[in-house]
Formats: C-alpha cells, structure tokens, sequence
C-alpha cells in the first residue's frame, strides 16, 4: 500500500524550543516528492517545506528543516524556535510523479505554548 | 498573483437544492483539484482536471459535478446531497499535474441541513 504514516497525533512544545514531527512513507516509485503542509485554525492550507527525493541534500525553510532519510523512507520535520503562529495540523504529504496524486498522512496537530 | 480564489467561503444548503463552488486561479497552472476534508482529519481527493480534462475521479457520487471552463476556472456543481456531505471544501491548483506542490485555495465550508 502507498500509505503516509504520521505516528504522532498530538503534540505539545513549549515557545522558543524545538520540535520534531515524524512521518514515514511507503513506495515504489523512484521519483516523488515530499512536503509538509500546515493547516492553522483558520484551515488555509499551506505548504511548509518540499522535498524532491532525488535530492540528497535536506530542505530547509527558515525555522523549518528536513531529515530525509530515503532508504529508510522517512522524512521528519523539525521546527526551531517555535512560535505561537506555528500552532496548527501538520500533515506530511508524498507526491506521486506516476499517478499525479498527492498522498496524505493523517496529520499532527501541534499546539506551541506560551 | 500566487492565489487560489474560492467561493463562496461559507454554503448552507437544504438537501433538494442546487448550488455551485468556483474556484478560479491565475498562475498559469494545469491542473486543477477538489478535495473534501472532515474536521480533524486528512483531504479526501474527489477530481483532478488536468489541461482542461477530467483525469481522476476517486469514485465520487454523481450528485457531485466537477466543470473546468478554462484554463483559470473550475466548478463543483452540487444537486441533492446529504448531510455527511458536509465538509470544507478545498480547491488546489499545480503547475503540471505531477504530484508536484499544490496551491490551496482557503475553503468552502459547507453544510448541508
């Protein structure tokens, strides 16, 4: 199965300190990419970070940083210095060059505290 | 202009009427989507247009129907539905259709009495 797994429903962080948000992914494709999106309370969906997967190196986005690990088939997310803003659900996303689908995780809803 | 557009944001309908969503984009992009998404849970896709063509239904109801005009524009076109089909309603756009990064539009938040 070309599944998304997000295993971490909830989680809390305190402000101005790190936090990692987990995913792994299942595939057999060669080509794909990988994102994070964020979608607030507002519900605007919005894209964080993208990652091609013939790309070794890891993306990042300001406070937003990548580990791809692409034999392990895991891409986690890792946001410094969180602010109250960065309270949303976290989805991790894999795109499929072959069908044009997006395949989604089951999200994280991250609440950063103040 | 890097925005999807949709309206209207908010939609109470009664289960015997007919409505429309419109969502409309101007960055040139090729492909063009619905999602629907419950509270708390993941986007549902239900169409892909790509270069004006229907190429994905994920086996959606028929009181759902999906029309792209042009290039900018497409349409969710709503007859006789239930009230699970409640739900906000997302449009996205991409630049080729590729599984590459989509553009979100802000929602349709619809209920159904």
């Amino acid at each position: 199965a070309q599944t998304v797994t997000q295993s971490q429903p909830e989680m809390s962080v305190q402000e101005a300190e790190t936090v990692t948000l987990s995913c792994t992914y299942d595939t057999s494709e060669n080509n794909y990419y990988l994102f994070w999106y964020k979608q607030p309370p507002s519900r605007q969906m919005i894209l964080v970070i993208r990652q091609e997967a013939y790309k070794q190196q890891n993306a990042t986005e300001n406070r937003f940083s990548v580990n791809f690990q692409k034999a392990a088939k895991s891409f986690s997310l890792k946001i410094s210095d969180s602010q109250l803003g960065d309270t949303a659900m976290y989805f991790c996303v894999r795109g499929s060059s072959n069908t044009g689908k997006l395949i989604f995780g089951q999200g994280t809803t991250l609440q950063v505290k103040p | 202009d890097t925005e999807v557009t949709q309206t209207p944001k908010h939609l109470v309908m009664g289960m015997t009427n007919k409505k429309s969503l419109k969502c409309e984009q101007h960055m040139g992009h090729r492909a063009m989507y619905w999602y629907k998404q419950k509270a708390k849970k993941p986007p549902e896709l239900m169409f892909v247009y790509s270069y004006e063509k229907l190429s994905i239904n994920e086996s959606v109801p028929s009181r759902f129907s999906p029309e792209c005009p042009n290039s900018s524009l497409l349409n969710l076109h709503l007859h006789a539905l239930q009230p699970e089909d409640s739900a906000l309603y997302l449009c996205a756009s991409s630049r080729m259709g590729q599984g590459e990064k989509l553009f979100f539009g802000s929602g349709t938040q619809l209920s159904v009495l």
